[in-house]
Formats: structure tokens, sequence, C-alpha cells
């Protein structure tokens, strides 16, 4: 089966712009979420979907950081306006619902680089 | 405040050495996970442990969960040149639901 996929594997844009990020989880994994690695940092959660609900979005930074998950299936995460600091590698993991292992399989990142 | 720490936090070593990998927290963990990442790729899941007490074999590789579920190690028997790599833990907290906690990472060099 296909792994989790993300796009674009980079970006390169200017503060106050926006970016896009998608991700496609695993064929049949309803959770799907996402994580983020700043410069020098540990992995940090963002939030969780299971299917197109909202389950934790305790890790959103700020009002910048949109998350979406139309139809459970994609999912795409907006920043918007960009800033300096959002700068990072950006990862997006899924896993089945309902597993007590809690395994979460990640996709290749995207690297986003905000001048 | 780190809740996952990772030790060593880089290793370099010898083809044939063993080496152990530790994440410790004061937090008990429901699920335990490591990965292993490499440069520009995502994390790899290697192994889940859940159970206080368990030890899991992948080949060459033992990993143990803690009695208490607080902390974890990743044994590395005969070391290959393609072990290198960053090896992370992660962990879901009791009562914090799905989302994983990341220690920061042993960065592994195996050389010959």
């Amino acid at each position: 089966e296909a792994g989790v996929t993300q796009f674009p594997s980079h970006s390169v844009i200017e503060k106050g712009q926006t970016v896009t990020l998608r991700c496609d989880p695993i064929s049949g994994h309803d959770n799907l979420y996402w994580y983020r690695r700043v410069m020098g940092k540990e992995i940090k959660f963002l939030l969780h979907f299971v299917k197109e609900s909202k389950q934790d979005e305790s890790g959103m930074p700020n009002n910048r950081f949109l998350a979406e998950r139309t139809g459970g299936t994609y999912s795409t995460l907006k920043v918007q306006p960009a800033e300096l600091e959002d700068s990072g590698v950006y990862f997006c993991a899924s896993s089945r619902y309902m597993s007590s292992y809690n395994e979460q399989f990640f996709g290749p990142g995207t690297r986003l680089t905000v001048l | 405040t780190q809740l996952l720490e990772q030790s060593p936090q880089f290793l370099s070593i010898q083809e044939g050495e063993n080496l152990t990998v530790y994440c410790n927290s004061s937090s008990v963990f429901s699920s335990l996970q490591w990965y292993r990442q490499e440069p520009g790729e995502g994390p790899v899941l290697l192994v889940t442990v859940v159970t206080g007490g368990e030890v899991k074999k992948l080949k060459r590789l033992t990993f143990q969960f803690g009695d208490a579920r607080k902390d974890s190690s990743l044994h590395i028997t005969a070391a290959q040149t393609g072990d290198t790599g960053l090896y992370l833990c992660a962990g879901a907290l009791v009562g914090g639901g799905n989302k994983l906690t990341f220690g920061t990472g042993t960065q592994l060099k195996v050389e010959l």
C-alpha cells in the first residue's frame, strides 16, 4: 500500500505570503496528524483529525495556521501570513482508527523556508 | 522543559560495536514508539511498545519499555554502517490522547 505523501517537498516564500501544504494519508487511515520541526528543536505536535473532525488542535501555534480535512481524506495546512519563525519541516502522519498501539506512519515532510 | 530526554545526543562508533540509546521521562506513556530518520525523509516506525517491562526484538535491535512506562531503551548489537541515522523515541502520554511527544533524537554514525 502507498505510504503517506506530502506536497510540496520544499517551499520557499517571503514573509507575509501564504502557503498551503497538502497531506494524503494511507488509504483507510481515519487518524491524520500534523507535526513540525523547527531548527534545532524536537518534532512537535500541531493537530489531530479523526476523519474530517478536529480531535485535538492544542499544538497549533496561532491563528495564522488553518488545517482542513474536507471529506475525511486528504488534509491541507495553510499558513497565512507566513512569518520567519514558521520555517521548518512539516510532517504529516496517519494511523488506523482505534489502534491501541497508536502506530503513526509519517510522510517525507515539507520543508518550508520563509525569507 | 523537555518531556522526553534522549541520550546520548550523538554517537560515533565502529562497525561491530554494541550501543544503547536511552529515552527517559518523569511522565507515564500509554505507548512508545521508536523511529529512525534519514536526511530529507520522514521518521520510519521501527517498533511500538505498550506494556511495562515489554521487550521486543527486531533482528539486531532490542527495544525495552520500562516497568513504569516512563522510559525506554534501544540496544543495537554488532552495529553496521547501514544503522547510521537519527533515532527518535516518541510516546503518547497517558490521558493525552494520540498525539506523540518526541525526544530530541540520537544521531548515530557507524564507521568501518
